[in-house]
This record gives C-alpha cells, structure tokens and sequence, in this order.
C-alpha cells in the first residue's frame, strides 16, 4: 500500500491569496492526481500530475488557477491561486499504486476562503 | 461520458440490520465500478472494485456488491451493520476502461443507530 502524507490538513485563507498544497508518497509512484471535493457534491478529479512535464488538466481546470508540480516520483503540489470563496472545498492527492491496482487518497485539505 | 448516481444522500440503520447503498452508473464502454469510504478526516478507502470478473465482488469489512448491467447497477450490501461501519461511501466507475482516472458519485452518508 501506499501511504500519503497531506499538508496542510486544513487551512483559512484571504480572498485574493494562493495556497500550495503538498503530497508526499512513501513510495514511488508513477501516477498521482488531484481531486477536488466541494460541499455536498461528489469527488471531481484537477488534474493528473506528471513528472517532469505539465500537468494535464480536466475540463474546467486550468494551470493558471491551479498550478501544479511534480519534481520526482514521490512529491507533488498543487496551488489554488487567487482564491475566491468559490474555491472552498477540500483537496485530495490520490497516487495509483500499479502493483496492487489500487488507486490511494491522501487525507485531503480542507480549504476556506473567507 | 460516464456518470454515477448514488441514491440516497444519507441512509440510516440500525446495528445489526441490513445495509445498502444503492449505486446506477451509465458508461458507453464495459465499466469498472469502485467503491471507496471515507471515514471523518481520513482519505477515502478502497471496499471493492468490479472490473468485468465475477459479478458478486466481495471487499473489505464484510461489505459486497453486485453488477448487474441489465439494470446498471452496483449496489453495495453488509449483512448485518456495525457502528463502525458509519462513515461516507462513494460509488465510482472508470472512465476509458482506466482504473485510475474516475468519476464520483455524489457519496452516501451511512449512520448506524444502536
């Protein structure tokens, strides 16, 4: 299995501010991704982060709102810029662990932009 | 596209009575479905997952589910419930036959009453 490593746990933020967002993995991975999940509403997926390139985003999702980065295989980040009170949700990294096909969730962000 | 409908936002029953969560999907393609629980502050887990084997999976926790494609759907049944049991669940199914990139649905919150 995969253990995940989430920082913040939970943060408050001004509107107009960024906030990076760090996953860290106890393994290598070749997959990770970034989900949102805001109130009341089911798990929406960012992004996939890939090493050493850009990320690929989902519809909706840009890079300019929510960069991300992935220096090696067992880090990433991601930073909510700009922050509007619409971007408060929570933050899940998830890695896909290929040798049990099992996809991982970290703990989650629980981001509030006031 | 795939979608998943979770009927039901919050499903409350006694300890020691049957649960079940109720889970339609629409896919253009053989889906595979997931099941993930979440516990409070804590990453969602992996229950189980059908990718196109048996029809009755069999996960973690006692918990089980059945694809039925004739009515699309993947509801998850416990036999008998546990306090324990009590957290949010999330049916998922995958899109483009991955196991890693999927769609929510919107969760179900189990309570289980003593």
């Amino acid at each position: 299995s995969a253990v995940i490593s989430q920082k913040p746990s939970r943060d408050i933020c001004q509107r107009g501010t960024s906030l990076t967002i760090q996953c860290q993995v106890d393994s290598q991975v070749t997959m990770m991704f970034w989900y949102r999940q805001q109130p009341g509403q089911s798990l929406t997926l960012i992004a996939t982060a890939n090493q050493g390139s850009e990320a690929t985003y989902e519809s909706g999702f840009v890079i300019d709102k929510f960069p991300i980065s992935r220096p090696n295989l067992t880090f990433s980040t991601l930073t909510v810029s700009n922050m509007s009170p619409e971007d408060s949700s929570i933050y899940l990294c998830s890695v896909w662990a290929a040798n049990n096909e099992k996809l991982f969730f970290g703990s989650g962000t629980q981001l509030s932009v006031l | 596209a795939q979608s998943v409908t979770q009927l039901g936002s919050h499903v409350s029953v006694s300890e020691g009575a049957l649960v079940l969560l109720r889970c339609n999907y629409s896919s253009s393609v053989p889906p595979y479905l997931f099941w993930y629980v979440q516990y409070p502050n804590q990453g969602l887990q992996l229950l189980l997952k059908y990718t196109s084997a048996a029809t009755l999976v069999k996960g973690i926790n006692g918990f089980e589910a059945e694809f039925k494609k004739s009515e699309t759907s993947f509801h998850l049944t416990k036999p008998s419930a546990h306090m324990s049991d009590a957290a949010e669940y999330f049916c998922a199914v995958s899109r483009g036959g991955s196991n890693y990139k999927l769609t929510f649905g919107k969760g179900t919150l189990l309570t289980v009453n003593p």
